[in-house]
């Protein structure tokens, strides 16, 4: 039982252009979600994050939507550039719960120069 | 970058041998975390600490057992190592336990 989806295993994009990666969860009880990038032989490493309460949080290039109703966050990267090249993970936990994070699957996104 | 190392950082091992893997912090944070990587299952949590001494199962702890005796360390045991954890193991840390967590550079089993 996968408790948070990400549907898309990669995903291509032209250098300049805009990346959307999507993720999906299905736990209620989720109220903050995070968005890592890993490369190769590496850690993973945090990006961005967005509290329930919000519905956007932007930091630079990046900004994350979280759609509550729909159980749905994205993050979109404007604009793309070759060195975003990586393994996305998006992930859920909650304020008040077991303080543990659940990952996706992760979205290998390409940037084509 | 938070102070966090994880040893060995390669390891081959042979089926049915013990082998544990070390996670230690600097930051003092409260909580830690392990998980291991594969193709296909991204990262799964297979145990984490929420203090010293207390501890708690993720969702692939099968064959694994931690131990947390200093805030700083979280020890990693594979009882009897099998093919199947193979993997990459992923050590993080995060002082609230909900916002961003913070992972070492990971460790790549092999059980041969």
């Amino acid at each position: 039982d996968q408790q948070v989806k990400q549907n898309s295993p990669s995903l291509s994009v032209q250098e300049g252009r805009i990346s959307i990666l999507n993720c999906d969860y299905t736990n209620s009880m989720f109220d903050y979600f995070l968005w890592y990038k890993k490369y190769p032989a590496e850690g993973p490493t945090f990006l961005i994050s967005i509290s329930s309460i919000k519905d956007k949080n932007e930091d630079g290039r990046f900004t994350v939507f979280l759609n509550k109703s729909a159980k749905h966050l994205s993050l979109h990267i404007v604009p793309s550039q070759p060195g975003d090249s990586a393994v996305y993970f998006c992930a859920a936990s909650s304020r008040t719960g077991t303080y543990k994070y659940i990952f996706g699957t992760g979205t290998r996104l390409k940037v084509l120069a | 970058d938070a102070g966090i190392t994880q040893s060995p950082r390669h390891k081959v091992t042979e089926t049915g041998t013990p082998v544990t893997l070390r996670c230690h912090q600097t930051e003092n944070h409260r909580y830690m975390y392990w998980y291991r990587q594969d193709p296909g299952h991204g990262l799964r949590l297979i145990h984490y600490s929420y203090g010293v001494k207390d501890t708690d199962k993720g969702e692939v702890s099968d064959g694994y057992s931690v131990s947390r005796s200093k805030t700083e360390d979280f020890l990693l045991t594979l009882e009897s190592a099998t093919s199947s954890q193979t993997s990459v193991y992923f050590c993080a840390i995060s002082e609230k336990g909900y916002t961003e967590a913070f992972f070492g550079q990971g460790t790549r089993l092999t059980v041969v």
